[in-house]
Formats: C-alpha cells, structure tokens, sequence
C-alpha cells in the first residue's frame, strides 16, 4: 500500500518563506506531485519532481529525495492569497493512480 | 477553457436514498477518475476508468457504490442507500492518454450531504 505524510497544519507570516514537508512509502514510485486547494475548490497542480533534486517555479519550489521518500514544497515571499490547503501526492505509473497525502492547512497571518 | 463539469454542485438528501452523482469529462480524455475528500481522510481514489472501462475500484465500498461510464462524454457515481458517513466532497477529475498527472483535470465537485 501507500503511506503519504505530511503535516496537518502551519502557519507562517506574509513575506516569509515557509517549507511544507512530505514524506512518503509506495511500490512503484513515478513521480511526486504538489497540488493547492483552496476551501470550497478543486485542486490546482503546482509542482512536481521525478527525479532527485529541486524544481524551482517562481515562487513555489519542490525538492524530491526518492531515496529517503521524501519531499518537500517551498514556498518564497508568502501572501495573505496563499493561505489553502496543500496536497502531497505520489504517482505510482503501473497501476496509473494518484495517491494523496491528506493535505497541510497553511495559515498565512500579518 | 476545457472544463470537467460536475453535477449537482450540492445534494442534501436523507439517509437511505439514492444518490447519483455526474461527471462529464474533457472531450478527448479517455482516463476518468472519482474521488472522495473528508476532513478525516483527505482525498482518496475510489475509482477510474481508461476507454471507459474501469481498471480500479477497490478504493469504492462495493455494497453501496457504483461507478459506470455510458458513454465518453458521461461518468457516473451512484450510492445507494447513502449513508451519513458519506457525506463528503466528491470529485470527478479527467486526463488524456498518456499525461499522467500532469494532464489531469479536476472538476468543481459535488457537495454531498446525508441527514
């Protein structure tokens, strides 16, 4: 089976940097994936890593370690708008199923 | 934009009635997925379907749910009897071949609620 963890909740001041962590057990690993929702919506895809390493989209950034099975989803010069629930969630590409994480509230404050 | 349509939006219904939920998918996607998002679970894969044949549903509770697809433009979610435990949010989300993830397409969702 799957194990997708990361934490419930964060909060972190507008302008600031915060970091969201993921850590995760599957067979078949093909990729981690990093989704926003915010309350009363669908999902939106952000980031994702393949490969080992940091993937850097404007302000979002995410960092894959498959050996370690952890990731985690940075977030530069925070805004009062990126308050939302964030989604970790793994691909394993056998059986083609995207499997999440139960997703970390982040509260953005003045 | 090509959208993933969901309906209805909300249902409020009481326990022991059927439920039928729809999803139309983006025209030319031929991999369709349901999922179920409770504060307690967070977002898990009950079902989807490639070509309209379904390849994965042992996240669905077999005596109460159903997942078919009628045709391409039309997938369906059907509990019967509802229960209050399934209250939750439920949504469809669409991909093309070969994309994975990063073609899929999630719809609004539907709010379900069972009194």
């Amino acid at each position: 089976g799957q194990n997708i963890d990361q934490p419930t909740e964060m909060t972190a001041t507008e302008g600031a940097i915060v970091q969201i962590n993921c850590t995760y057990q599957t067979s078949g690993f093909n990729g981690l994936f990093w989704y926003q929702q915010h309350a009363g919506e669908a999902p939106t895809f952000l980031s994702y890593n393949v490969l080992d390493g940091l993937e850097e989209k404007g302000r979002f950034s995410s960092f894959l370690s498959r050996s370690k099975g952890y990731s985690y989803l940075l977030l530069k010069e925070l805004q009062m708008k990126d308050s939302a629930s964030y989604l970790c969630a793994v691909f394993t590409g056998g059986g083609n199923k995207l499997t999440f994480g139960t997703g970390t509230q982040l509260k953005v404050e003045l | 934009d090509a959208r993933v349509t969901q309906t209805p939006r909300h249902k409020v219904t009481e326990m022991g009635q059927e439920v039928t939920m729809r999803c139309q998918p983006i025209l030319g996607h031929n991999t369709v997925f349901w999922y179920r998002q409770t504060m307690m679970q967070g977002l898990e894969l009950l079902a989807y379907f490639r070509n309209r044949a379904p390849l994965d549903d042992s996240g669905m509770p077999k005596d109460r749910f159903s997942a078919e697809m009628p045709d391409a433009t039309l997938a369906t979610l059907k509990i019967q009897p509802s229960e209050p435990r399934d209250s939750a949010v439920y949504f469809c989300a669409s991909g093309p071949a070969g994309t994975g993830p990063l073609g899929y397409t999630f719809g609004s969702g539907t709010r379900l609620t069972v009194v």
